[in-house]
């Protein structure tokens, strides 16, 4: 199936661990995002990734960190986690045609819970 | 700052109904708008796409507007139906600095289609 696939599912995890989630999309997209949904499911872009160069939204702290290690795939690393970061987290992915924005297609979604 | 509201937050309309969404945007500096469904505890679905050069577009009942100059979007849901219900959200792409793009979400309208 193509599609942007995201894992794993659930997270469930102790405040002060480091934890990944992997993203990978087979579209063939060139740009790949992610966001976060919080409790009130109020949906937040976290990072913006196109041809190596990373977006951050400044208000997201230095303790998450997007990693690539191809063009597919975009995993979210974070350290020290903290009660806070409890929300579910969405990656996407979108072509990019010279001067045209195509749309964004997301993940299933990842529900990290910080206990 | 961008800022994307939905009116209204929740909705409840019995089956059949003719119904319409709300979405507004602060900055119509926007590249497209895109109407999304995401259904309990699952990840978003794009349902249409509008250009920020189109005016509207249309996929089997749904029907998606645009005004840029008055920064107003509406998604119409003809003859609904229970499947219809789940939380339409609303989201503006836009440049996030840098050369990068990202969608600024609005918090959603929860739709409940009675049977």
């Amino acid at each position: 199936d193509t599609a942007v696939s995201q894992t794993p599912k659930y997270l469930v995890t102790q405040m002060g661990n480091d934890k990944s989630i992997k993203c990978e999309q087979n579209l063939g997209h060139d740009t790949m995002y992610w966001y976060k949904q919080d409790s009130k499911k109020f949906l937040k872009i976290m990072f913006s990734y196109n041809n190596k160069e990373l977006i951050i939204n400044e208000t997201v702290p230095n303790r998450f960190s997007p990693k690539s290690p191809d063009k597919a795939h975009l995993n979210l690393h974070i350290n020290s986690l903290e009660l806070g970061d409890s929300a579910v987290y969405f990656c996407a992915s979108s072509p990019r045609t010279s001067g045209f924005y195509n749309e964004q297609f997301f993940g299933p979604g990842t529900r990290l819970t910080v206990l | 700052k961008q800022e994307v509201t939905q009116i209204p937050a929740a909705l409840s309309v019995p089956e059949g109904e003719n119904l319409v969404l709300n979405c507004s945007f602060t900055d119509s500096a926007i590249y497209n708008l895109q109407w999304f469904r995401q259904d309990p505890g699952k990840g978003l679905t794009s349902l249409l796409l509008i250009q920020s050069s189109q005016r509207e577009q249309t996929s089997g009942r749904l029907n998606a507007s645009l005004d840029k100059s008055s920064g107003r979007s509406t998604l119409y849901i003809a003859a609904s139906q229970p499947g219809d219900s789940a939380t339409y959200l609303c989201a503006a792409r836009e440049p996030v600095g840098g050369g990068a793009d990202g969608l600024t979400f609005g918090k959603g309208t929860h739709l409940i289609i009675q049977p």
